[in-house]
């Protein structure tokens, strides 16, 4: 079957420091990939996502590189701030019109001043 | 930009009622799902439907129905509230196709007592 496996959390860092989220993944073909963020209290949106092997999803200072080779998709910020604090979620999907999302279990980030 | 509306933000129910939780669409989305998200779990999927009037169980559908009478709109049950339905309930729309994420509403906290 699929699933996504994060690493486990929290996480807590300094403002200004360099953040990376792992998530690696099994599926049973070619999935597309995306990261969503839960700020508190709201639902969850869509961060970034890619589709293909080595492609790099990009949104408000996050990257992620699709990498076939590991099966990962790991989330990483230059420079995160307070704002940043959010739970934030790894999932794929797999082609097809009536595709389902499988998410990960996500990992709260708290970012202090 | 889609727009996915839950009726309803915080809800308090006694156990043993029956409790509607609703999820209106407004961009004409063929797939809605709902899912509960709780505290080391992550979001598990109930029930899913691809078109009106169809419905799929997801992952953990006891305990609860659906309803798809017309498009836009997507409802919960829970056919008699008990303690350990106390969670967050997030309702979700996808226009179709891996490429396209999911879109997701602020979410119900429903607490059962």
């Amino acid at each position: 079957g699929n699933s996504v496996t994060q690493m486990e959390g929290p996480v807590t860092l300094s403002e200004e420091a360099f953040l990376t989220i792992n998530c690696t993944y099994t599926a049973t073909g070619y999935p597309s990939l995306f990261w969503y963020v839960q700020y508190p209290g709201e639902g969850l949106q869509l961060l970034l996502k890619a589709t293909k092997a080595d492609d790099k999803g990009s949104n408000k200072g996050f990257e992620a590189t699709y990498r076939k080779e590991t099966t990962s998709f790991h989330l990483e910020k230059g420079s995160v701030q307070v704002s940043d604090s959010a739970v934030y979620f790894c999932a794929l999907t797999l082609a097809g019109a009536n595709s389902k999302l499988t998410f990960g279990k996500g990992i709260t980030l708290s970012v202090r001043p | 930009d889609v727009k996915v509306t839950q009726s309803s933000r915080y809800l308090v129910k006694r156990t043993g009622e029956k409790v509607f939780l609703e999820c209106v669409q407004d961009m004409d989305h063929e797939n809605m799902f709902w899912y509960r998200q709780d505290p080391g779990l992550g979001l598990r999927l109930i029930y899913f439907s691809y078109d009106v009037k169809m419905k799929e169980k997801g992952d953990i559908p006891e305990g609860y129905s659906v309803s798809r009478e017309k498009k836009e709109r997507f409802s919960l049950i829970l056919e008699s509230a008990s303690t350990n339905q106390t969670s967050m309930y997030l309702c979700a729309t996808q226009a179709g196709g891996a490429f396209y994420g999911y879109t997701f509403g602020s979410g119900t906290r429903l607490t059962v007592v």
